[in-house]
C-alpha cells in the first residue's frame, strides 16, 4: 500500500504571494492533517479535516485555509506569505482521524522557504 | 499552562549502549501518549503510543516506553541502541483529538 505522498517536497516562495500544498492519504484513509514544523515553534498542528469537512483547528491565522476532496486528498494553502511562514509542512493520514485510537501516517512533508 | 516538555534536546550515546529519553507533560487528565521517530529528510513515524491499562509499552524497533503517573513521565528507552537509530525522536500527547508535540530530542549514535 502506497504511503501519504506530498507535493512537491520543495518550493521557493516570496513574501506577499501564495502557496497550495497537496497531500494524497493512504488509501481508504479518510482523515487527514495538517502540522508545520519549525526550529522555533517545533511541531504545531494546523488543522484536520474528515470527509471533506474540517474537524479542528489549531491556533494559526486566517491566512492558513484547507480543503479535502471527495477522494480524502487535501490541499492547504497560505496567503500573504510572511518570511515566518518558511516551515516543513507535514500532512498525515489515518482512518477515522481519532487521534487516541487511530495511528497517523505521516508524509514526507513540503519545505516551504518564503524569501 | 498545558504542555508537552522533553529536557534534552541532544543525546549521545555509543552504539550498543543503553537509552533513555525522557518526556514530561502537564494536563489535566491522564493523556494519550505517543512517541515518534523522524529520520533526516523524513515525515515522522509511530514508535508507540498508550491509551491506558499496562504502563510498560513496546513498540516497533524494539523501543519500550514506560508511563509514570505520579512523575507526568513518559520516558522511552531501548537496551541497546543501534547506528540506524540516530534521528530526532517526539514525544507528543493526545488532546481534544489532535496532536500536542514536545520540542524534540536528536539522537547522536557513536561507533
Amino acid at each position: 500500500k502506497a504511503g501519504v505522498t506530498q507535493t512537491p517536497r520543495y518550493l521557493i516562495k516570496t513574501r506577499g504571494q501564495q502557496v497550495t500544498l497537496s497531500c494524497s492519504p493512504i488509501s481508504g484513509h479518510r482523515s487527514v492533517s495538517w502540522y508545520q514544523q519549525t526550529p522555533g515553534q517545533g511541531l504545531q498542528f494546523l488543522f484536520e479535516y474528515f470527509s471533506e469537512t474540517q474537524r479542528n483547528k489549531g491556533n494559526f491565522p486566517g491566512r492558513f485555509s484547507g480543503r479535502q476532496f471527495s477522494n480524502s486528498r487535501s490541499e492547504m494553502n497560505v496567503s500573504t506569505l510572511e518570511l515566518g511562514d518558511s516551515a516543513l509542512y507535514l500532512c498525515a493520514s489515518s482512518l477515522s482521524g481519532q487521534v487516541y485510537t487511530d495511528t497517523q501516517y505521516f508524509g514526507p512533508g513540503t519545505r516551504l522557504t518564503v524569501l | 499552562a498545558q504542555s508537552v516538555t522533553q529536557p534534552d534536546i541532544h543525546i549521545t550515546v555509543s552504539e550498543g549502549a543503553s537509552l533513555e529519553l525522557r518526556c514530561n507533560y502537564s494536563y489535566g487528565a491522564t493523556p494519550y501518549l505517543f512517541w515518534y521517530v523522524q529520520s533526516p529528510g523524513q515525515g515522522l513515524q509511530l514508535l508507540l503510543k498508550y491509551f491506558s491499562g499496562d504502563t510498560l509499552v513496546q513498540g516497533i524497533k524494539g523501543f519500550e516506553a514506560e508511563f509514570k503517573r505520579s512523575q507526568s513521565s513518559f520516558n522511552l528507552r531501548k537496551p541497546s541502541v543501534h547506528w540506524s537509530d540516530a534521528a530526532e525522536y517526539f514525544c507528543a500527547v493526545g488532546v481534544n483529538n489532535d496532536m500536542r508535540f514536545g520540542a524534540g530530542t536528536r539522537l547522536t549514535v557513536k561507533p
